[in-house]
C-alpha cells in the first residue's frame, strides 16, 4: 500500500490550487481517505474523509466552505483543492488511509502519504 | 466541537514505561487509535481500535481504553521511541466525523 503525493507548491493569497494523492498496491475506491493539516510547528488537525467510490465527502466544520475533497477513482487519486488561498492555509497536508473498507465506519489511519508542503505568502 | 484531550508532555528514562493519555466523552463508544510523529516524517499508525499493533511495531507499544479515556502505554521506552504521539477518534454524530488530540511530546533522556 502505498499513496504518493504531489510536490510542494507556493502560491499567493487568493490564487487557487489542487493538490493530489495517488494511492496504489490496493483496491484504491474500497477505502476511506482522509485528509490531515499540520500548521508550522503544531498538531494534526482532521480536514475531512471521503469515500472514492461514491465521492461522499465529510468535512470537518473547521475547513466545510473552504476546501473540496475529491477523487478521481479511475486513475485511484484523491485530491485535496482551494478556490482562494489565505496565508493561514499554509503548512503540510497528508492524506491517509482509513482501515476497513467502504461502507462500514471508517477505522484508523494505516497508510499515509509523504505530506505535500503548502507554502502562501504574498 | 468535539475535543480530544491529551497532556502536552510525558518525559521517563530509558527503560521505564511511559504512558500517554488521551480523553473524550465519546470514548466509551467509538475506538482509539495512536499515531507516532518523528521531527519531519509523516505520522505512522502505532495502535488501532484502541489496543491492536499494526504488525512491524514493537511489542513494547500496547493500548487500552476506560471509559472517557484511551491510553497509549510504552513498556521500557527506548530513546527512538521519542517522538509526538497523537491520538484520534471519531465524533458521535453518525457522520464519524474524525478528530486528533492535541498531541504528546514523548522525551526519553
Amino acid at each position: 500500500v502505498q499513496l504518493v503525493q504531489s510536490r510542494a507548491e507556493v502560491k499567493k493569497p487568493g490564487e487557487s490550487l489542487r493538490i493530489s494523492c495517488k494511492g496504489s498496491g490496493y483496491n484504491f475506491p474500497t477505502y476511506w481517505i482522509t485528509w490531515v493539516r499540520q500548521m508550522p510547528g503544531k498538531g494534526l488537525e482532521w480536514m475531512g474523509r471521503l469515500d472514492p467510490s461514491h465521492s461522499y465527502t465529510i468535512y470537518s466544520p473547521s475547513f466545510q466552505g473552504h476546501v473540496t475533497i475529491s477523487a478521481d477513482k479511475s486513475i485511484s487519486t484523491a485530491y485535496l483543492q482551494w478556490s482562494s488561498l489565505k496565508a493561514s492555509d499554509t503548512g503540510i497536508y497528508y492524506c491517509a488511509r482509513h482501515e476497513g473498507v467502504v461502507p462500514s465506519p471508517p477505522g484508523g489511519l494505516d497508510s499515509w502519504g509523504q505530506g505535500t508542503l503548502v507554502t502562501v505568502s504574498s | 466541537s468535539y475535543e480530544l484531550t491529551q497532556p502536552p508532555s510525558v518525559s521517563v528514562s530509558p527503560g521505564q514505561t511511559a504512558r500517554i493519555t488521551c480523553s473524550g466523552d465519546a470514548l466509551p463508544k467509538k475506538y482509539a487509535s495512536w499515531y507516532q510523529q518523528k521531527s519531519g516524517q509523516a505520522p505512522v499508525l502505532v495502535i488501532s481500535e484502541d489496543s491492536k499493533r499494526p504488525s512491524g511495531i514493537p511489542e513494547r507499544f500496547s493500548g487500552s481504553s476506560s471509559g472517557t479515556m484511551a491510553t497509549l502505554i510504552i513498556s521500557g521506552a527506548q530513546v527512538e521511541d521519542e517522538a509526538d504521539y497523537y491520538c484520534y477518534s471519531t465524533d458521535s454524530s453518525g457522520y464519524h466525523r474524525g478528530v486528533f488530540g492535541g498531541g504528546t511530546k514523548l522525551t526519553v533522556l
